[in-house]
């Protein structure tokens, strides 16, 4: 079956523009997780989804950023007055359960943000 | 919070050589050590995973392997093919207590197989 998809592939934002940034799970998937990935490094936690519910936002790095899943599939990553240390891949992940046992994360393709 | 060390950071290795990769972890609670493979501009694909209730599972070439007591996990892979050519990166689940549980990632190995 299809699996998690983003778009856009590639953003390039001008210092203090706001961005938006899509991911849409596997279907069904209940669980959606928002990673950054700097460059070299392993993806660092943002925020995670139950369904609609944030259940934890406590990686968002500023509070220029904000998440959104508002029917409990497709999500949103926001960030606004972009600066240049925001730029990195954003990743995102679902799966299939939910809180009490953690199951198997699938990555989507991620979004390039550079901020010039 | 969980902090996840991953060694070693490269790996050159010549084709059907073994390769290993270690990492430790901090949270005793951490109970699902996934390991996932990059190949670049590509997203982290999930190769293989464990549980803390046993301590080694197997998938063809590669295996993993995990010390509860030393809080430490290891990535195995034989007969290695120049495909293995990618970034590997471990991860350890955290926040069990909570009822909520995410993942931490290690920094990733560069692993590099030689024809």
């Amino acid at each position: 079956g299809a699996g998690v998809s983003q778009s856009p592939r590639y953003k390039v934002a001008k210092r203090g523009q706001d961005v938006a940034l899509r991911c849409d799970p596997i279907s069904g998937h209940v669980s959606l997780f928002w990673y950054q990935q700097a460059l070299g490094q392993g993806p660092e936690f943002l925020t995670y989804f139950q369904n609609e519910a944030q259940l934890d936002k406590s990686g968002l790095p500023s509070d220029r950023f904000f998440a959104e899943r508002p029917e409990g599939s497709v999500s949103t990553l926001k960030i606004q007055r972009t600066q240049q240390e925001d730029s990195a891949v954003y990743l995102c992940a679902s799966s299939s359960g939910g809180t009490g046992y953690i199951y198997e994360q699938y990555f989507g393709p991620g979004t390039r943000l550079t901020v010039t | 919070g969980e902090n996840v060390e991953q060694h070693p950071s490269t790996l050159s290795v010549q084709e059907g050589d073994s390769a290993v990769i270690k990492c430790t972890y901090s949270d005793s609670a951490s109970n699902y050590f996934p390991w996932y493979k990059q190949e670049l501009g590509k997203r982290p694909q999930l190769i293989i995973d464990i549980r803390s209730n046993v301590g080694e599972k197997k998938d063809q070439r590669i295996a993993v392997t995990l010390n509860k007591t030393a809080k430490h996990f290891s990535l195995h892979i034989t007969e290695t093919q120049p495909e293995d050519s990618a970034v590997y990166f471990c991860a350890a689940s955290t926040g069990r207590n909570t009822g909520f549980q995410k993942l931490v990632f290690g920094t990733g190995t560069r692993l590099l197989v030689s024809p």
